[in-house]
């Protein structure tokens, strides 16, 4: 079964700056997806970014990337230029890509994030 | 196009009553997927259903817990006799197609209370 590792139970940011929240997983699968959520007090889930991991480019989504280590099994997560908004949990999230393999989202126990202004 | 639809978006139940939540996928997705997240934790995985089928139900617990997605209407989560254990925020989440390829959309979740 595949897991994943959020170490950073909470993280904390100057407005404008960069913080990396960090994520690792386990599997003995080649191929998968990897995937960061936002979480804000609202409770959503909200999709930031996705990987591939046959994928060698890192993602990117405006001020979000990510550092994708395959061989580390490393997923973290790069927020630049911090703003008050991004105030959130931050969940890691592992889904195997074999068809029919469950389908299901393997999430990170979460990073909380705080930006000071 | 509206999103997901989960409702209600609160629910108080006392302990041993049922308790329904309702899933309405995004228009056009088949796939249903329904998560709980416990306080301070990550999602985990419950159920997951298309039209008329229960798929993967790993992640449910033996008893009380069942789970459906009518051809007709959204999809229910249904706990009977509610312990206070099963306070919880519960999320459905739903796809066009079950390929891994295709992310999965997050209503806004039911928060369960169990007084």
């Amino acid at each position: 079964a595949q897991t994943v590792t959020q170490s950073q139970p909470e993280m904390s940011v100057q407005e404008a700056e960069t913080v990396t929240l960090s994520c690792t997983y386990d599997t003995s699968e080649s191929d998968y997806y990897l995937f960061w959520y936002k979480q804000p007090p609202s409770r959503q889930m909200i999709l930031v970014i996705r990987q591939e991991a046959y994928k060698q480019q890192n993602a990117t989504e405006n001020r979000f990337s990510v550092n994708f280590q395959k061989a580390a099994k490393s997923f973290s997560l790069k927020i630049s230029d911090s703003q008050l908004g991004d105030a959130a949990m931050y969940f890691c999230a592992y889904r195997s890509a074999v068809n029919n393999a469950g389908n299901m989202l393997t999430f990170g126990g979460g990073t909380r994030l705080m930006v000071k202004p | 196009n509206a999103g997901v639809m989960q409702n209600p978006r609160h629910l108080v139940r006392r302990r041993g009553q049922e308790a329904r939540l309702r899933c309405s996928p995004m228009k056009g997705h088949s796939h249903v997927y329904w998560y709980r997240q416990l306080p301070e934790e990550g999602l985990k995985f419950m159920v997951y259903l298309q039209k008329e089928n229960i798929i993967d139900e790993s992640g449910m617990p033996k008893e009380r817990f069942s789970a459906e997605f009518p051809k007709e209407g959204p999809s229910i989560l249904r706990i009977q006799q509610v312990v206070r254990g099963d306070s919880a925020a519960y999320f459905c989440a739903s796809s066009p197609m079950g390929h891994p390829n295709q992310p999965q959309h997050f209503g806004d979740g039911t928060r369960l209370s169990i007084l």
